[in-house]
């Protein structure tokens, strides 16, 4: 079965700079999709960034990066400029290239920015 | 883009008695919808998956006599928890898979059973 290690519980980072969190996972497959989420306060899952493990192009949502290291099995996420509205809880996922639409999740990294 | 509609918000029960849990898809089919529950701070955990018309399938340790879920129509997915006791107190989250490997999530539903 696939795992997604989320090493970090908690980071911090001042408003208007740029924070990194990191995933890994641990697969056998070949073909996977990743994904980054955060959950605010509200708890509402909010899709991030989507990444597919044959592109190796790292994907890039205006403020919002990854860098995806598919032989390293790494997927983290960096963030830009960081806002205060960006406090939340992130999770990685990880979702198989088949027709199995299930998601696992990781613990999830608390960011926390500070005015 | 697609939503995913789930009521109540929170839901406060007595013990022993039974508490639905609805989830509407308003502009799109939900061929599938997922349900997970998620303690406070803690990641999500996935219950069970229901496809329009057949049965639900449960994760490993997921009662399906406690969690009876329901997708009897494309735009409806319904988890029941029966018996509910204090331990079921928790969040629950639906979501519904859009096209190929895009997911909606429910705002979820805050189970309190006292």
């Amino acid at each position: 079965a696939q795992t997604v290690t989320q090493s970090q519980p908690e980071m911090s980072v001042q408003e208007a700079e740029t924070v990194t969190l990191s995933c890994t996972y641990d697969t056998s497959e070949s073909d996977y999709y990743l994904f980054w989420y955060k959950q605010p306060p509200s708890r509402q899952m909010i899709l991030v960034i989507r990444q597919e493990a044959y592109k190796q192009q790292n994907a890039t949502e205006n403020r919002f990066s990854v860098n995806f290291q598919k032989a390293a099995k790494s997927f983290s996420l960096k963030i830009s400029d960081s806002q205060l509205g960006d406090a939340a809880m992130y999770f990685c996922a990880y979702r198989s290239g088949g027709s199995n639409y299930k998601l696992t999740f990781g613990k999830g990294t608390l960011l926390t920015v500070n005015p | 883009g697609a939503v995913v509609s789930q009521h109540p918000s929170w839901v406060i029960c007595k013990s022993g008695t039974s508490v639905k849990i609805e989830c509407r898809s308003l502009d799109f089919q939900a061929t599938t919808m997922f349900w997970y529950r998620q303690f406070p701070k803690q990641s999500l955990m996935l219950m069970a998956t229901s496809n329009e018309g057949s049965k639900a399938t449960y994760e490993q340790g997921v009662e399906k006599d406690k969690f009876l879920i329901n997708h009897a129509s494309l735009t409806l997915s319904t988890l029941t928890v029966t018996s509910a006791h204090p331990e079921d107190s928790s969040f629950y989250i639906c979501s519904g898979v859009i096209g190929a490997y895009g997911y909606t999530f429910g705002s979820g539903t805050r189970l309190t059973v006292v």
